[in-house]
């Protein structure tokens, strides 16, 4: 059975920095691209990274593009997000989700982590 | 970035009603969208992708057409769990899109 377990989230003052962390297991994870997706309370989604199986291609979105770093590490099935500078506008719930085709036919997600931004 | 404009807002339709949602697309993306849905407290769930191709254990009464910048999702028989928020998604262009959401509503 595939599942995706993240953790990592929680409160985090404006300019902090938090690594999201994304286990994986039931599927052989160097095989398939990766992505977080994140969602502010109340409001729809937003892609955030994507990483492929070997990680060697990195996408982000311009929101996050020099704050945020994606990395995985296939030896240990885990993805990760490491996320600095963080504002008010980063405060939301980041899903990874698992494509298991091309880039964003994303078949499995995980259940979320909260990140909050206050002071 | 390919902006998603997902029509209607919300749709409000009674069990065993047809539900058609909207997405179109700012410029082509080909074949390459996708369609989830999303319920309250849940991760979304991969309903069509590539435009009309049901995902695993989707229920036939979804489906998907469309090519290029109009695409549309029919729920023909509304469920009551079909109760959700839908959004589409575009792989064609980086970064990757999502559509605003349409909420459907059982009556």
């Amino acid at each position: 059975e595939v599942q995706l377990l993240e953790s990592g989230g929680g409160l985090v003052q404006p300019g902090g920095s938090l690594r999201l962390s994304c286990a994986a297991s039931g599927f052989t994870f160097s095989s398939y691209a990766m992505s977080w997706v994140r969602q502010a309370p109340g409001k729809g989604l937003e892609w955030v990274s994507a990483l492929s199986g070997n990680g060697g291609n990195t996408y982000y979105a311009d929101s996050v593009k020099g704050r945020f770093t994606i990395s995985r590490d296939n030896s240990k099935n885990t993805l990760y997000l490491q996320m600095n500078s963080l504002r008010a506008g980063d405060m939301a719930v980041y899903y990874c989700a698992k494509a298991f085709s091309g880039w964003a036919n994303f078949d499995y997600w995980g259940q979320g982590t909260l990140v909050t931004v206050s002071s | 970035e390919i902006v998603l404009t997902q029509s209607p807002a919300t749709l409000s339709l009674s069990p065993g009603e047809r539900a058609t949602l909207s997405c179109r697309a700012s410029q082509s993306v080909s074949s390459y969208l996708a369609w989830y849905q999303q319920k309250p407290g849940q991760a979304p769930r991969l309903l069509i992708y590539d435009a009309s191709n049901r995902a695993t254990g989707i229920p036939v009464r979804f489906s998907g057409s469309g090519s290029g910048t109009d695409f549309i999702l029919i729920i023909s028989s509304l469920e009551p769990e079909d109760s959700a928020v839908y959004y589409c998604l575009q792989r064609s262009n980086w970064p990757l899109t999502f559509g605003g959401g349409t909420k459907v509503e059982i009556k």
